[in-house]
């Protein structure tokens, strides 16, 4: 395991039904984030906790809420979704914000029916 | 223009090759650049990390980073079929203000 540790692994959900990702890292960093993998995309950057304070929200829709209980958890909350947001979901902590090497999980893959 | 320019490949080479892989990028405020290896079915792992202009090596892996340029390239020496993997390039600026901006990956496959 790499230290972060991503819950389902694989997920099929209806456009109605309300789900959640789970995130679990077990390194003692302070920085966790939410990343979107599409194909032929680069990572797009979704959520940002750092000490459990949400620092940037990169634009996304409302029907994804994350919620960060403590520094070594994360979540992301999903409902009423749409099919092209179809994709492996990302979780990553970081001792610093941005300045220090990202550890990913193994994500989540989310298909929307 | 994109921020982070990196071609997709497919890169298909022989066992033993030096591969050379490579982005560009237009901020010229970016000054942590990294490489991450994400293989089929897997999260992306760091693989190489520098900090501002120069090299480093690491085993068969040599990160160049020319800022003048924009410029950041990965060499693999005595490719591997194990080095078959997507590898994606990132850099940020630092600090609360930056977050990993990354490549779109390339495709690399080795063949034995």
């Amino acid at each position: 395991e790499t230290g972060v540790t991503q819950t389902p692994r694989h997920l099929v959900m209806g456009m109605t039904n309300k789900k959640s990702l789970k995130c679990e890292q077990h390194l003692g960093h302070n920085a966790m984030y939410w990343y979107k993998q599409s194909a032929k995309k680069p990572l797009e950057l979704m959520f940002v906790y750092n000490f459990k304070e949400q620092t940037e929200n990169n634009s996304v829709p409302s029907r994804f809420s994350p919620e960060c209980p403590n520094s070594s958890h994360l979540f992301l909350h999903l409902h009423t979704l749409q099919p092209e947001d179809s994709a492996l979901y990302l979780c990553a902590s970081s001792q610093v914000q941005g300045a220090s090497g990202y550890t990913f999980g193994s994500g989540t893959r989310l298909t929307v029916v | 223009q994109k921020e982070v320019e990196q071609d997709p490949g497919p890169l298909s080479v022989p066992e033993g090759a030096i591969v050379s892989l490579n982005c560009t990028y237009s901020n010229s405020a970016f000054q942590y650049f990294m490489w991450y290896r994400q293989y089929s079915r897997k999260g992306p792992e760091l693989l190489m990390y520098t900090y501002s202009s120069g090299n480093k090596e690491d085993g068969r892996f040599t990160a160049q980073v020319d800022k003048s340029s924009k410029y950041i390239s990965l060499f693999i020496r005595d490719s591997q079929p194990s080095d078959s993997a997507t590898y994606l390039c990132a850099m940020s600026e630092g600090g609360s203000q930056g977050n990993l901006i990354f490549g779109k990956g390339t495709k690399l496959s080795v063949k034995p």
